[in-house]
């Protein structure tokens, strides 16, 4: 089946910080790849995605890029500020038939300090 | 603006009630969603519909059913609530995808059911 795993938080960083979280996944055919982010008290918004092997995907700074070799899709920013403070969702849709249907990891939540 | 909206914010029940979720997106969107959002679990797909009518189960659709009478507005039902339904609501919706290319799902505010 399709699965994704990512980094189990909380993840505490200062300030400019450099900020990675881990995503890997498990899926038929070739999937897209997805970062959805949550900030306090509100619903889920679309980060970034790729959707082809070696593609980028970038935003606000954010950045992941799609390794099909290592079956990965890591989020990374070279200075986090305290605004990025939220939980981070990795997600997939699978290659073909239903392209519609989100898999997500656990989420990891990230608390940016002054 | 892309708009999704739940009914409530905040909703408290007791166990055994019928409690009803509504969603109501404004994007003339054929895909929308339910799911649930708990700590450590993440999201998980409750029911979704691809149009009027239509629904298809998702991961965890045992004890609640779904309504989609209209395009724009997916009703979630919990037809005997029980504590273990407490938990966080999230609807979302999408175009229906015609090709490979994905189309962004958006997503509502939630709602945070409390069962007592």
């Amino acid at each position: 089946g399709n699965s994704v795993t990512q980094m189990e938080g909380p993840v505490t960083l200062s300030e400019e910080a450099f900020l990675t979280i881990n995503c890997t996944y498990t899926a038929t055919g070739y999937p897209s790849l997805f970062w959805y982010v949550q900030y306090p008290g509100e619903g889920l918004q679309l980060l970034l995605k790729a959707t082809k092997a070696d593609d980028k995907g970038s935003n606000k700074g954010f950045e992941a890029t799609y390794r099909k070799e290592t079956t990965s899709f890591h989020l990374e920013k070279g200075s986090v500020q305290v605004s990025d403070s939220a939980v981070y969702f990795c997600a997939l849709i699978p290659g073909g038939g239903s392209n519609y249907k989100l898999t997500f990891g656990k989420g990891t939540l990230l608390t940016v300090n002054p | 603006d892309v708009k999704v909206t739940q009914s409530s914010r905040y909703l408290v029940k007791r166990t055994g009630e019928k409690v009803f979720l509504e969603c109501v997106q404004d994007m003339d969107h054929e895909n929308m969603f339910w799911y649930r959002q708990d700590p450590g679990l993440g999201l998980r797909l409750i029911y979704f519909s691809y149009d009027v009518k239509m629904k298809e189960k998702g991961d965890i659709p045992e004890g609640y059913s779904v309504s989609r009478e209209k395009k724009e507005r997916f009703s979630l039902i919990l037809e005997s609530a029980s504590t273990n339904q407490t938990s966080m609501y999230l609807c979302a919706s999408s175009f229906l995808g015609l090709s490979i290319s994905y189309n962004e799902q958006f997503f509502g505010p939630g709602t945070r059911l409390t069962v007592l």
